[in-house]
């Protein structure tokens, strides 16, 4: 069954480094997402993105925050000066079709921890 | 925005029912269901897209009342592999929002032997 991938599983950083979080989507998914889990508390939105665009973003997604789709199947999440407040849970989701239908379920992938010192 | 999820925290013995209720400030257009277990991603249960429509996944069923701008999620004869915390997402009435989930704070859910 196909599954959303996300690499590392776990990445530890100074605070002010740069951070690249990665995600392969579902192959024919069309739209992309980003959501953090900060521990205990609840899932929160980052982003969505479609055709190679931010199609919405949170309060949250700040000018710290990029995303981009480099290469048509990898995702990525960039945050260029972490703070300690970044560590999290971060989730990356694909669906296929958004819209009125039953089709815009999301599938997360597993994760990456990152954990800023 | 954020649905509003009662109650907090859910402890059954196994075989018990639970009730998990998600309501939402906003008109809605459709309520999505997930469950994350510990240290996991959450897992899609189900999409309900119309009032009053119930859907089923296992022995897990949920309706929606969009009047009431309410979600209910049923667990019948909850097994242990139901344990986890359970998100309502609500999608507001279509503003040319691309799917983003607001998930409300979840219930948490412990099946015990």
């Amino acid at each position: 069954e196909p599954e959303v991938t996300q690499t590392p599983s776990h990445q530890v950083t100074q605070m002010g480094q740069e951070v690249i979080l990665r995600c392969v989507p579902i192959s024919n998914h069309l739209y992309f997402y980003w959501y953090r889990q900060i521990l205990g508390q609840k899932v929160e939105f980052l982003v969505s993105f479609y055709n190679n665009e931010i199609s919405e973003k949170s309060e949250i997604f700040d000018d710290q925050f990029s995303v981009e789709r480099p290469d048509g199947s990898n995702f990525t999440l960039k945050i260029r000066s972490t703070k300690l407040e970044d560590s999290a849970m971060y989730f990356c989701a694909s669906s296929y079709h958004r819209g009125l239908s039953s089709y815009n379920e999301q599938f997360f992938g597993p994760g990456t921890r990152l954990t800023v010192l | 925005q954020q649905p509003v999820q009662s109650p907090q925290a859910v402890i059954l013995r196994e075989g018990e029912d639970a009730v998990i209720n998600c309501s939402s400030s906003k008109a809605l257009y459709s309520v999505h269901w997930y469950r994350q277990k510990h240290g996991e991603a959450p897992v899609f249960l189900m999409i309900l897209l119309k009032g009053g429509e119930q859907k089923g996944h296992e022995k897990i069923s949920a309706s929606f009342n969009e009047k009431k701008q309410q979600s209910s999620l049923y667990l019948t004869a909850s097994q242990l592999s139901y344990s986890g915390t359970y998100f309502c997402g609500p999608r507001g009435t279509f503003s040319g929002g691309y799917n983003k989930l607001i998930f409300g704070a979840g219930t948490r859910l412990a099946v015990h032997p």
